[in-house]
């Protein structure tokens, strides 16, 4: 089986303030992972992938994250936030072995003080 | 680019009513995937569809049934509404695989 776990649901962060969002996953197979944001009353969008090769992941909005197998994390990562960058964050993981089947964690509220 | 169209916005039912969302996309994707949202506890997958015709449960599929009518639609059932599955429900759609999946903005469900 596998499962996502995000530890904090909820993060409040000064605005040009460093930002990281943690996730823990455990997994069969090949695992595959995933950050999505969720901006009020929209649905989830892609921010970020990682299938294989280098561990960091560059995303959009100057999001990145780092793959550690060691740690089995994957830890969202930005520099400097900027208070549009308050929304739900989901850690997500897919395999081979489910079947592709994406599971997501719990979400992690950001809340960016202007 | 595409989009995700789900319908209704806002559902309000009576308990055990029979209610159903419906969900369009035009990315010509063969996967669609209905997802529960519940406050705190993630998304839940409900039911998935590999192409046409196809049926998947997922981790939540009881009381729920699904019907994949043409590639581009996919339609949520609820059985008989309960009042603690009040929830946004998104429906979502990708290319077969571990590729990236494109959300709607979801259906709000209301039972009173």
């Amino acid at each position: 089986a596998q499962s996502v776990t995000q530890p904090d649901a909820r993060v409040t962060v000064s605005e040009g303030a460093s930002l990281q969002l943690r996730c823990k996953y455990s997994y069969s197979g090949t695992p595959y992972l995933f950050w999505y944001v969720q901006y009020p009353r929209q649905g989830l969008q892609l921010l970020l992938k990682y299938y294989s090769g280098d561990p960091v992941v560059q995303g959009v909005n100057g999001f990145e994250a780092e793959f550690i197998k060691s740690n089995s994390s994957f830890h969202l990562r930005k520099a400097s936030v900027h208070w549009s960058d308050s929304a739900v964050y989901f850690c997500a993981v897919s395999s081979s072995n489910m079947g592709y089947k994406l599971t997501f964690g719990t979400g992690t509220s950001l809340l960016v003080d202007p | 680019g595409g989009i995700i169209t789900q319908t209704p916005k806002f559902l309000i039912g009576q308990e055990g009513q029979k209610l159903t969302l419906k969900c369009q996309q035009n990315f010509n994707h063969d996967t669609m995937y209905w997802y529960r949202q519940d406050s705190g506890k993630g998304l839940r997958l409900i039911y998935y569809s590999i192409t046409e015709n196809d049926l998947q449960k997922g981790d939540l599929s009881e009381g729920y049934d699904a019907s994949r009518e043409k590639k581009s639609s996919f339609s949520l059932t609820v059985t008989s509404a309960q009042k603690n599955e009040m929830a946004v429900f998104l429906c979502a759609s990708s290319i077969w695989g571990a590729e990236t999946l494109y959300f709607g903005s979801g259906t709000r469900l209301t039972v009173l």
